[in-house]
């Protein structure tokens, strides 16, 4: 089993539509949570960390499950600009960060 | 934000010759970066963990004689990827952490410097 997983998609929306990722991971001992928004050959961009409480910016919704050990994030209102794809990132460790593969998402007009 | 700069952004070389990458940040020091290759329609895989004034910290499977990392300072690291073959061809991105950040720990990443080795 990969220590984080994600489903790779691609998720096609239309421009408007809500859509939800959802990522698992295997180590119970995680302790920090992120999504990261990738383009097409370019470098990773933090998009939000996810605290144990949930937390909104803007658009985007992220939820931490710690018990089924799933993390989420939610796009409302998704708009042409947010095709890309979305990685799920889980800390195990102080300087340990794993990545998943992450979910391809294209939202079409 | 805080700023990390990779260079070069590409590279193409002939087999067997070695390809130095630079990461810097730009508006912070950093006491420890990390190395990520990433192959196409792959995710990042961590290669190592850079410290400044210290070894690196290799990951299982990265041969540490092949990618050689220097750390000399709190704003520079570099990879040097030794006597390179066309399997080493890839997208190695390095990454600068921050403790303690906005949001907790945080990583800033390069731009990436994409290899091609002919």
């Amino acid at each position: 089993r990969k220590e984080v997983e994600q489903d790779p998609g691609p998720f096609n929306v239309p421009e408007g539509a809500t859509v939800a990722f959802n990522c698992t991971y295997s180590n119970s001992a995680s302790q920090s949570f992120f999504w990261y928004r990738q383009d097409c050959r370019k470098e990773p961009k933090l998009l939000m960390s996810v605290y144990s409480s949930g937390n909104e910016d803007g658009r985007f919704t992220a939820q931490l499950n710690r018990a089924s050990q799933y993390i989420s994030l939610l796009i409302r209102d998704s708009k042409l600009s947010d095709s890309a794809t979305y990685l799920c990132v889980v800390s195990i460790r102080a300087y340990k960060y794993i990545f998943g593969t992450g979910t391809r998402l294209k939202v079409l007009a | 934000g805080a700023v990390v700069s990779q260079h070069p952004s590409w590279v193409i070389c002939k087999s067997g010759t070695s390809v130095k990458i630079e990461c810097r940040s730009l508006d912070f020091q950093a006491t420890t970066m990390f190395w990520y290759r990433q192959f196409p329609k792959q995710s990042l895989m961590l290669m190592a963990t850079s410290n400044e004034g210290s070894k690196a910290t290799y990951e299982q499977g990265v041969e540490k004689d092949k990618f050689l990392i220097n750390h000399a300072s709190l704003t520079l690291s570099t990879l040097t990827v030794t006597s390179a073959h066309p399997e080493d061809s890839s997208f190695y991105i390095c990454s600068a952490h921050i403790a303690g950040g906005k949001g907790g720990d945080e990583q800033f990443f390069g731009p990436g410097t994409r290899l091609t080795v002919l």
